[in-house]
C-alpha cells in the first residue's frame, strides 16, 4: 500500500537557518504530493503541492519538487522565521489506490527560536 | 472568512456518555472527511461522505457515526466514549474525491476530552 516516511523531529533552528524536512513516498500509481502545515491549536493548512514529476510547488518561500526517480518531496526553505514553527505533514493522493483516502505522514514539528 | 467550520472547538464529555461534535463548510464541496488525530500524529481517517455516500474505513471503530444531512452539514457521534477516544477530531472537505489532485481544506478543530 501507499505510505509517506518524514523526517523523524523535532527539529530546532534558529531564526534566518536554512530549513529541510526530507520526505519520501511509496504508491502504486502517480500520486499528487502535498506539504500541509498545523500551528498550535489548529487544522491542517494546505502549504504547497505537486501533482506531476519536476513539478516544483511554492508558498510563502517554502519550495518542494517532486522527484519520481528518487520518490521524495523534501520540504526547503531558505531562511525560516519564528512565526514558521509549526508541525509539517507530507501527504499524498494516489488515484490507482482508494480514491477517497489520502496518505499522511506522522508529522515533523519545526521549532524556530529567535 | 472561515470556510470550514466546526463547533465547539472544545469539548468536555464523560466516559460513556454520547457526544456529537459538528462541522459545516460554505465552499459547497462534494466530499466531507472526518479525521481524529492523536498528540500531533498523522490523522487517521475515520470515514468520508461524497455527497451522500457514506464511506467507512474498515478499522473504525463502532462507536463512531457520522450523519450528513445536507451539503454543508456533517456531524460525528460518539456514542459511548471511551478514555481513549480523548483527540483532536478533525473535519475536512474537497470538491471531489481526496485520491485525484483535489485539495483537502481542513477546520481547526475539535479537541475532545474525556472524563
Amino acid at each position: 500500500g501507499d505510505s509517506v516516511t518524514q523526517m523523524e523531529g523535532p527539529v530546532t533552528l534558529s531564526e534566518e537557518a536554512f530549513l529541510t524536512i526530507n520526505c519520501t513516498y511509496t504508491a502504486t500509481g502517480y500520486p499528487s504530493l502535498f506539504w500541509y502545515v498545523q500551528y498550535p491549536g489548529e487544522g491542517l493548512q494546505l502549504l504547497l503541492k505537486a501533482t506531476k514529476a519536476d513539478d516544483k510547488g511554492s508558498n510563502k518561500g517554502f519550495e518542494a519538487t517532486y522527484r519520481k526517480e528518487t520518490t521524495s518531496f523534501h520540504l526547503e526553505k531558505g531562511s525560516v522565521q519564528v512565526s514558521d514553527s509549526a508541525v509539517y505533514f507530507c501527504a499524498l493522493s494516489d488515484p490507482s489506490a482508494n480514491a477517497g483516502k489520502s496518505t499522511f505522514g506522522d508529522g515533523t514539528t519545526l521549532t524556530v527560536k529567535p | 472568512d472561515a470556510m470550514v467550520i466546526q463547533n465547539p472547538r472544545y469539548q468536555v464529555t464523560q466516559f460513556g456518555k454520547p457526544v456529537t461534535l459538528s462541522c459545516s463548510q460554505t465552499l459547497n464541496h462534494n466530499v466531507m472527511y472526518w479525521y481524529q488525530q492523536k498528540s500531533s500524529q498523522a490523522p487517521k481517517l475515520l470515514f468520508h461522505y461524497y455527497d451522500k455516500d457514506f464511506n467507512n474505513e474498515a478499522d473504525t471503530p463502532d462507536n463512531f457515526q457520522s450523519r450528513r444531512p445536507n451539503t454543508s452539514f456533517c456531524f460525528l457521534d460518539i456514542r459511548s466514549p471511551g478514555l481513549g477516544d480523548a483527540a483532536m477530531y478533525l473535519c475536512a472537505t474537497s470538491r471531489e474525491l481526496a485520491g485525484t489532485q483535489e485539495t483537502q481544506y481542513f477546520g481547526p478543530g475539535t479537541r475532545l476530552l474525556v472524563l
